[in-house]
């Protein structure tokens, strides 16, 4: 089937360390994008890539790294330079950049101990 | 500052009646707009969108509404009925403004009780 797939579903991580989310989709979308979703705050976009190789920052850039080397694969790093990084993290993509229908992972929950 | 404006972060209904969550927005480039509807722990999926060169577009029960000029849009659901129950996020894009990517609410919680 396809669709879009994010690893893990739940990760706990110490504080001070460096964690990486995986997102992988076989939609042969161009589009690609992190958002984060927090009580209260909706979903805010973290970084997103329309092409290989190219990735522009989001509304809430800091404190993450993201890659994409390949067409199916956008892991998004959690850095400890993020200063409240426990959230929950969906991952997009889409057949074009800007207005085109997204189609969402199911997300990771990330707890920082 | 926000573009897209949720104003109520929740809504509740009773089962039958109609749902009504509105969105406003500020940026008069958005000329796409989308609603998303999703459960707890889950990604969100999409339910209807419409173009800014209609004022309504229906799918089954669920119905959006466009006022351009109030910057206002509109879901409804009728009837409600409690596997309705989730968030809901309107978003909003300007396609011809360059590829930006989707601008989402803060969302609302409806509860549809039985």
């Amino acid at each position: 089937d396809g669709g879009i797939t994010q690893s893990p579903k739940y990760l706990f991580r110490k504080e001070g360390q460096n964690v990486t989310l995986s997102c992988e989709q076989n939609l042969n979308h161009d589009a690609m994008y992190w958002y984060r979703q927090d009580p209260g705050q909706g979903l805010r976009l973290i970084y997103y890539s329309q092409i290989v190789n190219d990735f522009q920052k989001g509304d809430i850039a800091e404190g993450y790294s993201v890659s994409r080397e390949k067409k199916e694969s956008f892991p998004l790093t959690v850095t400890s330079a993020q200063k409240n990084p426990t959230a929950f993290y969906l991952c997009a993509s889409s057949i074009g950049g800007g207005s085109g229908e997204l189609f969402f992972g199911e997300g990771s929950r990330l707890t920082v101990l | 500052d926000q573009q897209v404006k949720q104003n109520s972060p929740s809504l509740s209904v009773q089962e039958g009646r109609i749902s009504i969550l509105n969105c406003d927005y500020t940026n008069s480039m958005f000329d796409y707009f989308l609603w998303y509807k999703k459960y707890p722990a889950e990604g969100p999926t999409f339910l209807i969108s419409i173009s800014s060169i209609k004022d309504k577009n229906e799918d089954g029960r669920f119905t959006v509404f466009l006022n351009k000029s109030a910057k206002h849009l509109s879901l409804h659901i009728v009837p409600s009925q409690p596997g309705d129950s989730a968030v809901y996020f309107c978003a909003a894009s300007a396609p011809n403004s360059g590829n930006t990517p989707l601008v989402f609410g803060k969302g609302t919680r409806l509860s549809v009780i039985a």
